[in-house]
C-alpha cells in the first residue's frame, strides 16, 4: 500500500490548459503539502493544509488553487498554464504542523508536468 | 527570512567518508532535517537533529550547533547507491502562529565513483 499517492506521474499539455493533479495518503496524517521542484531541483513550498485548514500560502500565482475535501486528500488545479509551470509537483504528508518533528515529511512519487 | 547554504556538488570514492555540510539563518528555529532523493524519485527523510549534537543512525550521522547554525551530514563506507542528491531542510515557526515549515537548501549533488 502506497503511503503517498499522486496522479498523474506525468502529465503534457499545452499552453492554456488547465489540468489537475491528486493526492491522497493513508498514514493518518493531518497535515498535507504541495511542494513545485523545478529544473535546478530546488524544492519550494507552494500550500500545506492542516486538517483541511489552509495554513501556508506562499506566493504562488491565483492559477493555482488547492483544495482539500478531507485531511487524507489534497488536490492541486493549476488553470491557464504556463511554460513556466514545469516542473515536478511532489505532494507530501506529515503529523500535525503544531508539533516539532512535523517536518519528517513523506513524499508522493511526484506529477512531471510540461508545458508545451 | 530564511537562508540554507550548502554545497551544490561532491564527489567521493566507494568506501570512503564524506561530509556535506549546511549553514543556516532562521528565526523560530524548530530543527534541521536531512533528505536524500535518488534522481527521478522522492526524497526521504533520513535524519532529525533539534538539539546540539550528534545523532548516529548506521551509516549516517548528522551533527547540528545551534549556536553556529550550522549542521553536517556524515555518510560512511560510501556505497554507490549513495549517489544522489541530498537536502537540509530547516524547520521554523511561522510568524504568529504555533505551526512551524520546513525550508529546503538547494539540495548537494554527491556522486560517488568506484
Amino acid at each position: 500500500d502506497t503511503a503517498v499517492s499522486q496522479t498523474p506521474k506525468y502529465l503534457v499539455t499545452q499552453m492554456g490548459n488547465d489540468k489537475s493533479i491528486k493526492c491522497e495518503q493513508n498514514l493518518g496524517h493531518d497535515t498535507m503539502y504541495w511542494y513545485k521542484q523545478d529544473s535546478k531541483k530546488f524544492l519550494k513550498i507552494m500550500f500545506s493544509y492542516n486538517n483541511k485548514e489552509l495554513i501556508i500560502n506562499e506566493t504562488v500565482p491565483n492559477r493555482f488553487s488547492p483544495k482539500s475535501p478531507d485531511k487524507a486528500h489534497l488536490n492541486l488545479h493549476i488553470n491557464s498554464l504556463e511554460l513556466g509551470d514545469s516542473a515536478v509537483y511532489f505532494c507530501a504528508s506529515s503529523q500535525d504542523l503544531r508539533r516539532i518533528d512535523a517536518g519528517e515529511l513523506f513524499f508522493g512519487e511526484g506529477s512531471r508536468l510540461t508545458v508545451l | 527570512g530564511q537562508n540554507i547554504d550548502q554545497p551544490t556538488e561532491m564527489t567521493a570514492t566507494e568506501g570512503a567518508i564524506v561530509q556535506i555540510n549546511c549553514t543556516y539563518q532562521t528565526s523560530g528555529f524548530n530543527g534541521l532535517f536531512w533528505y536524500q532523493q535518488h534522481a527521478g524519485e522522492a526524497p526521504t527523510f533520513l535524519s532529525y537533529n533539534v538539539l546540539d549534537g550528534l545523532e548516529e543512525k548506521g551509516r549516517f550521522s548528522s551533527f547540528l550547533s545551534r549556536s553556529k547554525g550550522y549542521s553536517y551530514l556524515l555518510l560512511k563506507e560510501l556505497q554507490m547507491k549513495d549517489s544522489a542528491s541530498y537536502l537540509c531542510a530547516v524547520s521554523h515557526l511561522l510568524m504568529n502562529s504555533g505551526y512551524s515549515t520546513l525550508t529546503f537548501g538547494k539540495g548537494t549533488m554527491l556522486l560517488v565513483s568506484p
